[in-house]
């Protein structure tokens, strides 16, 4: 299965900026997604990074607001953008081609936005 | 819309015990069932599981899938305070773009 590499590991970021997360893979993957996981909750889909074209985003969530690149097979960016102290939350990628091993997960990062 | 239900939320056991951990899911073309571990961030992954009534195995935990009633049941044996985490129920439909849908997960902590 795929090793994912997810930086920075966590960060404290004043309101109105905007950090990028980057995911590199040590293998080519068919699909990255970009998920959050609030305090106390589940992942919620963000996004699905798509290799070359613009992300397929699910409901709530904009482009405005979460720019993702996939430049190619192995790379992806998320930026949160313009951010509030609501935005403090565990931002995880995710890759895999959706074989026998499921998809595997970067290390996260924990944004909190003060 | 596809939706994963995980029981109980939380679970508090002794080294030792026996848990068995629920997920039932209603979706559109189901393709597969997955577990992980997510101990601090990451989640890791446990078992995939595609057909009924076969068991998959790993050491002290085991899962299995009931696809007519539609759920699966990750159990733990002797558990180890090491298995104190949140453990995650994940599915893929088809035509869902490869997406996986979570359930809220069940918080075990393994007191000594």
């Amino acid at each position: 299965s795929a090793v994912i590499s997810q930086k920075p590991s966590r960060d404290i970021c004043q309101r109105g900026t905007s950090l990028t997360i980057q995911c590199q893979v040590d293998s080519q993957v068919t699909m990255m997604f970009w998920y959050r996981q609030q305090p106390g909750q589940s992942l919620t889909l963000i996004a699905t990074a798509n290799q070359g074209s613009e992300a397929t985003y699910e409901s709530g969530f904009v482009i405005d607001k979460f720019p993702i690149s996939r430049p190619n097979l192995t790379f992806s960016t998320l930026t949160v953008s313009n951010m509030s102290p609501e935005d403090s939350s565990i931002y995880l990628c995710s890759a895999g081609t959706g074989g026998a091993y499921g998809y595997t997960f970067g290390s996260g990062t924990r944004l909190t936005v003060v | 819309e596809d939706k994963v239900v995980q029981s109980p939320l939380s679970l508090v056991v002794h080294e030792g015990d026996t848990v068995t951990l629920n997920c039932s899911y209603e979706v559109t073309n189901f393709r597969s069932l997955l577990w992980y571990k997510q101990e601090k961030k990451a989640p890791t992954f446990l078992f995939m599981l595609t057909s009924s009534g076969i068991e998959k195995k790993s050491g002290r935990l085991s899962s299995i899938l009931d696809k007519k009633e539609l759920f699966s049941i990750l159990n733990i044996t002797a558990t180890q305070t090491g298995d104190s985490a949140i453990y995650l129920c994940a599915v893929f439909a088809g035509g869902s773009n490869y997406k996986l849908t979570f359930g809220k997960g069940t918080l075990l902590t393994v007191n000594p």
